[in-house]
């Protein structure tokens, strides 16, 4: 049973556009959400993370929504790349150590 | 070193034969996490190594998987009696104690059952 749930699978937008990932979740108790990054054949590699006491975190064109009420978190890519390409996973846990992932979300940049 | 290595890159086994996949660490990292990527799955958690502590087993899906590290750095995951449905990528982390939050993935280990 996924305990977090990631849309859409796939998405394609074009080079300066903006991306957006939606992931929801059922377990309170969760207190840490991070986003990770992978590359074809590389392992996951952590993007931004936030915890439920903000509503918002933004590193460089990189953002995270957070609505505590929803239990629903986003990732939003501002000014989209080629090199933005890749498979975005969502998680979250209690604690920091054991992660609950979503399904992924692979992203496709056209130039 | 640089980030975390995993060994083999990849492994095709038959069907009921043994398996042990490697996984060395960043140097230093006292937490390392196994987890399993199956084909558009995401990631799920497996087992967790923390210093000298008891491991979190609690993700290992049977009894035919099972961990260990030894020295506090290098672990190996063992899956017996391998199944079609054990194809996955598995996949290695390191944390340092202090930053669990941040977890650094190895590129993984694609094992095919066949």
């Amino acid at each position: 049973q996924q305990q977090v749930k990631q849309s859409p699978q796939s998405l394609i937008v074009q080079k300066g556009g903006i991306s957006i990932i939606n992931c929801a979740y059922e377990n309170t108790a969760f207190d840490y959400f991070p986003w990770y990054q992978q590359f074809p054949g590389k392992g996951p590699a952590l993007l931004i993370a936030i915890r439920p006491d903000v509503s918002e975190k933004k590193e460089g064109r990189f953002t995270i929504s957070f609505n505590k009420s929803a239990k629903q978190f986003s990732l939003h890519i501002m000014d989209s790349q080629p090199g933005d390409s890749a498979t975005y996973f969502c998680a979250a846990s209690r604690g920091d150590y054991k992660l609950s992932f979503g399904a992924g979300t692979t992203v496709t940049v056209r130039a | 070193g640089a980030g975390v290595s995993q060994s083999p890159s990849n492994k095709v086994t038959e069907k009921g034969k043994d398996v042990e996949l490697r996984c060395d660490p960043i140097s230093g990292h006292t937490a390392l996490y196994w987890y399993r990527q199956s084909l558009g799955q995401g990631l799920e958690f497996l087992i967790y190594f923390q210093g000298n502590s008891a491991p979190d087993k609690s993700g290992l899906p049977s009894d035919r998987f099972s961990a260990e590290r030894t020295g506090g750095s290098v672990s190996t995951l063992t899956i017996q009696r391998t199944q079609q449905e054990d194809s996955a990528v598995y996949l290695c982390a390191s944390s340092s104690r202090t930053r669990t939050d941040t977890q650094y993935f190895g590129p993984g280990t694609r094992l095919t059952v066949l």
